[in-house]
């Protein structure tokens, strides 16, 4: 069953803790992608990588951190330098190999980070 | 700066009826437009890519329209059901940017 895993699906973060939320997808992807949504906002893209060992920052990197050391796995660390870190984590892939495909994202199911 | 805008007024209708969902985008020359579903704590859901050189886009009850001219998108959502309750957010740009979606609700 081909498709992107995120786990966990919830979390709960201490103050001052770092935190790592997994991705892995088997539908031999080269592109990855993670997203934070708050309510009320559009889905906001923290770090994308289009190849394995290469990774960019997006638009709200700071206090976040990511790896890509294989083409399956992309896991996203929360740092304690995220001081608003509560929201809904997403993690995305993209084919890159059709014009038409290239730029539809497929999505995982999300994690719900808390602050405790 | 560039900004998608989508209508901020969830969406309530009665089953059967069509819903209208509006997108609007500034500082953007997209070559495509996307929707997606998502539904409440899930991953969001492609639904339908549509072209800057095509007018209209069907995919059984959905119809979207791309004016490139307005730099509006149109999704319609026809003969709606109860099941098509979720929120659906345009996306739009080489690296992706998503509105913050019009959440729809079909009474039944």
């Amino acid at each position: 069953d081909g498709g992107i895993t995120q786990s966990p699906k919830y979390l709960f973060r201490k103050e001052g803790q770092n935190v790592t939320l997994s991705c892995e997808q088997n539908l031999n992807h080269d592109a990855m992608y993670w997203y934070r949504q708050d309510p009320g906002q559009g889905l906001r893209l923290i770090y994308y990588s289009q190849i394995v060992n290469d990774f960019q920052k997006g638009d709200i990197a700071e206090g976040y951190s990511v790896s890509r050391e294989k083409k399956e796995s992309f896991p996203l660390t929360v740092t304690s330098a995220q001081k608003n870190p509560t929201a809904f984590y997403l993690c995305a892939s993209r084919a890159t190999m059709t014009e038409l495909a290239k730029n539809i994202q497929y999505f995982g199911a999300g994690t719900r980070l808390s602050v405790l | 700066s560039q900004k998608i805008e989508q209508n901020s007024e969830a969406l309530n209708i009665q089953e059967g009826k069509t819903a209208t969902l509006t997108c609007n985008y500034t500082n953007y020359s997209p070559a495509y437009l996307q929707w997606y579903r998502q539904d409440p704590g899930r991953g969001p859901v492609f639904l339908l890519l549509i072209r800057e050189n095509e007018k209209e886009k069907r995919k059984e009850r959905l119809k979207v329209t791309f004016d490139t001219t307005l730099k509006q998108s149109l999704f319609h959502i026809t003969a709606s059901q109860p099941a098509d309750s979720a929120t659906y957010l345009c996306a739009l740009g080489g690296k992706l940017s998503f509105g913050a979606g019009t959440t729809v609700t079909v009474r039944a």
